[in-house]
């Protein structure tokens, strides 16, 4: 069954410090999701892109953060100057096209434990 | 109010019982409320899901019980086993956009 991977599986880095977290999508998936979890707190949506452009974004998505698809499999997030507080697990989503009626399922990765000392 | 409030934080329940987890909401906007199960290393993964139109939903042992006038839903778990000790988030989502809106979490233990 087809899935959605992550690397690394955990990132320690230092404060201030640039990060690039990578996911590679369900290959005939057209749409792709960041998600953030900090440790005991509930899982939060970052952003959303589709046809190479952001979608929607929250306002934890901020100009420190940026997405980008640099190839036709790679959808990678952006951390310009990592703070304490980005610390968190970050999943990467897909899902298909909106032709299918109704709401389409989003499948998670496993996530990227980013850890900022 | 974009929150989806979820409790228990934690449960243990019995091997053959029925574990209970119950969420609420505000928004009226939310018009999909899906369920996502997460065990340790991996991502949160759908497994059931319930529009506003019907008051239940069962899959299997799994139960989504869903009352609209309250803006309150739970998850049933039937028979619960050893197998089905994970995360459970509930969850909620408007047709209106693409995020989902997760509730905090409930760490559910089966008890051998």
């Amino acid at each position: 069954e087809p899935e959605v991977t992550q690397t690394p599986s955990h990132q320690v880095t230092q404060m201030g410090q640039e990060v690039i977290l990578r996911c590679v999508p369900i290959s005939n998936h057209l749409y792709f999701y960041w998600y953030r979890q900090i440790l005991g707190q509930k899982v939060e949506f970052l952003v959303s892109f589709y046809n190479n452009e952001i979608s929607e974004k929250s306002e934890i998505f901020d100009d420190q953060f940026s997405v980008e698809r640099p190839d036709g499999s790679n959808f990678t997030l952006k951390i310009r100057s990592t703070k304490l507080e980005d610390s968190a697990m970050y999943f990467c989503a897909s899902s298909g096209s909106r032709l299918i009626a109704g709401y389409n399922e989003q499948f998670f990765g496993p996530g990227t434990r980013l850890t900022v000392l | 109010q974009q929150q989806v409030k979820q409790s228990p934080q934690s449960l243990i329940v019995q091997k053959g019982g029925i574990s209970i987890i119950n969420c609420a909401y505000e928004n009226t906007a939310f018009d999909y409320f899906p369920w996502y199960q997460q065990f340790p290393g991996k991502g949160p993964a759908l497994l059931i899901a319930i529009r506003p139109d019907v008051s239940e939903k069962k899959e299997g042992r799994f139960t989504i019980s869903f009352n609209k006038s309250a803006k309150q839903f739970s998850l049933h778990i039937m028979d619960s086993q050893p197998g089905d000790s994970a995360t459970y988030f509930c969850a909620a989502r408007s047709y209106r956009d693409d995020k989902i809106i997760f509730g905090k979490g409930t760490r559910l233990h089966i008890l051998p």
